[in-house]
């Protein structure tokens, strides 16, 4: 079974610039996660999505952040304009449904420069 | 929101000795619980998880054990190999209501030493 893909895989760019990265999820799975690790710190939750709708963006910095999910499968999130404290690593997740495992992709590390 | 806390933030142990990584978690509605292990350049990886109707749960070398009353769970490693090293995270959900993002702990940097 294919995991998680996401790509780019690194990413550097000058603050105020835009960025996008893009998630495919195991196929079949319904939910979709965005994630943001901050070095030495743990995965936080940005977004979740349930098939193309949102479910939970309460931590997504929407003045800048925006995300979206179409036709219910691949999902890009973007940042405009970047800030240095964005500089990180992005994960994507999905799982079958709610409430179960989620399985994560390899992520995309942000430099802000 | 839900708030976890995890200790050690390093924990260096001799190989095949015991390691264990202790977590807690603030709100008393959160009823999943997974462990994460994360290689470097990778995403994390579920190794077990527990809910909170069942106090301990063990597969092969790794056990965990969940007191809802003190709020924390902890990860147990028995017979450490040099492939256990990674960092691992604690997490917990609040599931319910469709909303089931993790919430994380900082981190443990597991080293085993040969």
């Amino acid at each position: 079974e294919a995991g998680v893909a996401q790509s780019p895989r690194y990413k550097i760019i000058e603050k105020r610039q835009s960025v996008a990265f893009w998630c495919n999820p195991i196929s079949g799975h319904a939910t979709l996660y965005w994630y943001q690790q901050i070095l030495g710190q743990g995965p936080k939750l940005l977004i979740q999505f349930q098939n193309n709708g949102v479910v939970d963006d309460s931590q997504l910095p929407k003045d800048r952040f925006s995300a979206e999910r179409l036709k219910g499968v691949d999902s890009t999130l973007k940042i405009q304009p970047a800030k240095l404290e964005d500089s990180a690593v992005y994960l994507c997740a999905s799982s079958l449904r709610s409430y179960n495992e989620q399985f994560f992709g390899p992520g995309t590390r942000l430099t802000v420069l | 929101g839900e708030n976890v806390e995890q200790h050690p933030s390093t924990l260096s142990v001799q190989e095949g000795d015991s390691a264990v990584i202790k977590c807690t978690y603030s709100d008393s509605a959160s009823n999943y619980f997974p462990w994460y292990k994360q290689e470097l350049g990778k995403g994390p990886q579920l190794i077990i998880d527990i809910r909170s109707n069942v106090g301990e749960k063990k597969d092969q070398r790794i056990a965990v054990t969940l007191n809802k009353t003190a709020k924390h769970f902890s990860l147990h490693i028995t017979e450490t190999q040099p492939e256990d090293s990674a960092v691992y995270f604690c997490a917990a959900i609040v599931s319910g209501g469709g909303a089931d993002g993790l919430t994380f702990g900082k981190g443990t940097h597991l080293i085993i030493q040969p």
